[in-house]
């Protein structure tokens, strides 16, 4: 039982340029997260997701999109990337109350 | 605008001291409140959580407080030891909001031996 997990750990971008983050998650959950991590404001809300094939906005959403095709995987886009971008991202999982992090991707927009 | 803050921004704590670290929110609709830990390198993980109609939570070492009233909630962490040293952050969610949390800014608690 894998949890929650993230890919890549690292990955290193030039300014417009585009990528996917991929979350996956074993437990069946129906409830899935993207948050942004920042020195001194937390963690971010940046989209999620209430179920298969559906999305929404979080607090942060401009500059990302997301896609969650199948129940088990939660997609994060960056289409041109922006210095601005710049940060540890984090998936989340859950079943109802007890969110489940997984181990964070370090992105950084050169 | 911030709707949960969090105090204070760093702490450092003797070994055997208590550790105490304080949140204050706006939305009185909140209805769950869980301290998150997290270790350097990791993805943060659930510690404690209350619901509004108790005042207080204790889980070994970890005691949440609760004061509606006043909007705010506390994490104390009695006998801090040196594996406590990390980062912790508050949270809060509402009810039938997609289970969302709205997370403090953290606090980075050292424990020396």
């Amino acid at each position: 039982n894998a949890g929650v997990t993230q890919t890549p750990k690292f990955r290193v971008l030039k300014t417009g340029q585009s990528m996917t983050l991929l979350c996956a998650q074993d437990m069946n959950h129906e409830y899935m997260y993207w948050y942004r991590q920042d020195p001194g404001m937390g963690l971010r809300l940046i989209h999620y997701s209430v179920g298969e094939g559906t999305t929404a906005k979080g607090e942060v959403p401009d500059g990302y999109n997301v896609s969650r095709l199948k129940k088990q995987n939660f997609l994060l886009g960056l289409e041109s990337a922006a210095p601005s971008q710049t940060s540890v991202y984090f998936c989340a999982s859950t079943q109802g109350i007890e969110q489940y992090f997984g181990p964070g991707t370090r992105l950084t927009v050169t | 605008q911030q709707q949960v803050k969090q105090s204070p921004q760093s702490l450092i704590v003797q070994k055997g001291g208590i550790s105490i670290i304080n949140c204050a929110y706006e939305n009185t609709a909140f209805d769950y409140f869980p301290w998150y830990q997290q270790f350097p390198g990791k993805g943060p993980a659930l510690l404690i959580a209350i619901r509004p109609d108790v005042s207080e939570k204790k889980e070994g070492r970890f005691t949440i407080s609760f004061n509606k009233s006043a909007k705010q909630f506390s994490l104390h962490i009695m006998d801090s030891q040196p594996g406590d040293s990390a980062t912790y952050f508050c949270a809060t969610s509402e009810a039938n909001q997609g289970g969302k949390l709205i997370f403090g800014q953290g606090t980075e608690l050292s424990v020396k031996p």
